[in-house]
């Protein structure tokens, strides 16, 4: 079964200093990646995918993330943060059914502060 | 703005009572996909549809039940509700049923279950 680990609940970063969120995964055939972000009372908003293709994928609000199939990570990461990135983010799974949909399972999430 | 809609926005409800949540997806979207959300439990896929089929299920107890209707709008609907049903409940949308295709999220459905 395919599956998405989250390994940390929060990252705390300084205004301006890079930041990651890291994301594992493990899958039978092609992962197909997902980052999401949730801000405070809103629905989850797309960041970026990994399909295929190259390993480092850009996104919106200047996130990217690297695959990286020996390690199977995709960890997302941002050259200088800022304060209004505060939010919780999700990693994403897809999981293919022979119904012809698929289900998508979500990480725990991480929560992100980014301190002025 | 997802251009996903989702009302209502708040619904408090007595245990055992039933509810209707209600979606409507983006314009041109033809999958839809209800998620539980939780403190507990995370976030949980509960169904999928696609032009009026169900196309994948989830985590999805036997006391709820969805359907899209021909204009692709769909109706999550809870019954016996239960304390633990109280949760954000989340539709999605996307282009098609591709695993690929990402999905638009709508601002969810708060419920709770007194």
């Amino acid at each position: 079964a395919q599956s998405v680990a989250q390994p940390e609940d929060q990252v705390n970063v300084a205004e301006g200093n890079p930041l990651t969120v890291k994301c594992t995964y493990s899958v039978s055939g092609n992962p197909y990646l997902f980052w999401y972000v949730q801000y405070p009372n809103r629905g989850l908003q797309f960041l970026l995918k990994y399909i295929t293709g190259d390993n480092l994928v850009k996104g919106s609000y200047g996130f990217e993330a690297e695959f990286n199939k020996s390690q199977t990570s995709f960890h997302l990461k941002k050259p200088s943060a800022l304060v209004s990135d505060s939010a919780l983010y999700f990693c994403a799974v897809r999981d293919p059914l022979n119904t012809g949909g698929f289900k998508t399972i979500f990480g725990a999430g991480t929560r992100l502060f980014v301190k002025a | 703005d997802s251009g996903v809609t989702q009302t209502p926005k708040h619904l408090i409800t007595a245990t055992g009572q039933r509810v209707t949540l209600r979606c409507s997806p983006r314009s041109g979207d033809l999958s839809v996909y209800w998620y539980q959300q939780s403190l507990d439990q995370g976030l949980q896929f509960l169904i999928q549809y696609y032009n009026g089929e169900e196309r994948a299920k989830g985590n999805i107890l036997e006391r709820f039940s969805a359907q899209q209707f021909p204009d692709l709008h769909s109706e999550l609907n809870l019954s016996s509700l239960e304390l633990g049903d109280s949760a954000l409940y989340f539709c999605a949308s996307s282009v098609a049923t591709s695993s690929y295709n990402e999905q638009f999220f709508g601002p969810g459905t708060r419920l709770t279950v007194l």
